[in-house]
């Protein structure tokens, strides 16, 4: 049974970082991408960024470029993501959510598109006050 | 860059009733990259339908997508009291702004 376990609630300050886990487990994890997504209060569904671990290949939204890092650790199944700098409007529940069959580049061995997110973690809601 | 727009914020319905809820892009997309969500509060996401009209393990058969190029449709045939949620479309990386199915 496939599992995405995310860790809890962090409340950080104005321009500060916070780093979320997302354990996997229950299917080959360098077969698939894992996205982060975000909902702020009262808003809908933002697409973060993604990691294909088999390629180490990462793509991020471009208004977080600068900001945001992924990354996995393949010998625990487990993605990280990192966002720095933050602000009060990323307060936000972020998810990870794995991706069955992403885009890629083959020649590349880089991760190009979203698809679709079939398994997703629980949330993890980051609260960013001073 | 694509925009996902769903025409209606919320639809106010009862049990039983067949919802129809719409997606329109703001241009012609590939239909494999088309996808519904079910968003309850508390929860994380749930797939509902991938490659617009493809049911995802475990949904059932009430639900239902289709469409093409830039109208999509997801229909939900009689709900049930957990099917008032709000739902999301979804290609690539951009979502439609949500549907809110409320109880009337």
């Amino acid at each position: 049974q496939v599992q995405l376990v995310q860790s809890g609630a962090e409340v950080k300050k104005p321009g500060s970082s916070v780093k979320v886990s997302c354990k996997t487990s229950g299917s080959t994890f360098s077969s698939y991408a894992i996205s982060w997504l975000r909902q702020a209060p009262g808003q809908g569904l933002e697409w973060v960024g993604a990691i294909m671990p088999i390629f180490g290949s990462t793509k991020y939204t471009q208004r977080f470029q600068g900001r945001i890092s992924i990354i996995a650790d393949e010998s625990t199944s487990t993605v990280y993501m990192e966002l720095n700098s933050l602000r009060s409007e990323d307060t936000a529940i972020y998810y990870c959510a794995r991706e069955p069959s992403p885009d890629f580049d083959v020649l590349t061995s880089s991760y190009t598109s979203s698809s679709f997110f079939d398994f997703w973690g629980q949330g993890t809601l980051v609260t960013v006050s001073s | 860059e694509i925009v996902l727009t769903q025409s209606a914020g919320a639809l106010s319905m009862s049990p039983g009733e067949r919802a129809t809820l719409s997606c329109r892009a703001s241009q012609s997309i590939n239909s494999d990259y088309l996808a519904w969500y079910q968003h309850r509060p508390g929860q994380a996401p749930r797939l509902l339908i991938y490659a617009a009209s493809s049911r995802a393990t475990g949904i059932p058969d009430r639900f239902s997508g289709s469409g093409s190029g830039t109208d999509f449709t997801l229909t939900i045939s009689r709900l049930e009291p957990e099917d008032f949620a709000v739902y999301y479309c979804q290609h690539r990386g951009t979502f439609g702004q949500g549907t809110k199915v409320e109880i009337k």
